[in-house]
């Protein structure tokens, strides 16, 4: 597609529950990131990928947090057992090389209860 | 580490010009980007210069990047109430170094007066 699709864009789950994130990069895109921007706007860098494997993963927490970018699927974030600070907005992004314009998606606005 | 530097803050009446400021400490940057942030939305790309440019125009938005002092700003010509938004500067793509995440600034918030 043209567009970064990101889904869902609303998710709410009780603490504890798992909770799963997509995004469909831009085809032709390599390289996918995912970013968290919580309280005051803040963008915190997760994980990206170059193709389906994991490129730099320094921003991921240890504990709970995965994320696969599968050929053929669209990408996932996944949070297991979430906790009531892992309320923010997700985005993703896509780009074609590692140095090009990146274009981010709406975003998933998760909310932990 | 890199960081990106921006006022929390901007004030500008109707019709007049919007200039943000940007400020960036990498000195490897090979994109520097602009988003626009809407309430309650993503972010959409509105424009971006390559490092090797001075300035880049498209319509009422003006980029002028000053690499020897890390300088990106963002003009916005003849302001209208649909630009009221978060701002974000980016940069990003050191292609010689692993580490070519994009660095995001904590947005400026434009404020319209009628």
């Amino acid at each position: 597609g043209e567009e970064v699709a990101q889904t869902p864009k609303h998710l709410v789950r009780g603490e504890g529950q798992k909770a799963k994130l997509y995004c469909a990069p831009i085809k032709g895109h390599s390289y996918v990131f995912w970013y968290q921007q919580v309280l005051k706007n803040e963008f915190k860098f997760l994980i990206s990928f170059q193709n389906e494997n994991v490129f730099d993963e320094t921003g991921m927490p240890k504990e709970r947090f995965s994320a696969k970018c599968l050929p053929n699927s669209p990408c996932s974030l996944e949070i297991q057992a979430t906790k009531l600070e892992d309320s923010a907005v997700y985005f993703c992004a896509s780009s074609q090389d590692r140095a090009a314009e990146a274009f981010f998606g709406q975003g998933t606005r998760l909310t932990v209860v | 580490g890199e960081d990106v530097e921006q006022s929390l803050f901007l004030s500008v009446r109707e019709g007049d010009s919007s200039v943000i400021n940007c400020t960036y400490t990498d000195s490897s940057s090979t994109y520097l980007y602009w988003y626009k942030q809407e309430p309650g939305a993503g972010l959409q790309l509105l424009t971006y210069i390559f490092s090797n440019m001075d300035m880049k125009q498209d319509q009422r938005l003006t980029v002028l990047l000053n690499k020897k002092d890390k300088h990106l700003s963002l003009r916005i010509a003849d302001t209208q109430t649909g630009d009221s938004a978060i701002y974000f500067c980016a940069e990003s793509g050191a292609p010689m170094n692993r580490d070519d995440k994009i660095i995001f600034g904590k947005g400026t918030r434009l404020h319209i007066l009628p």
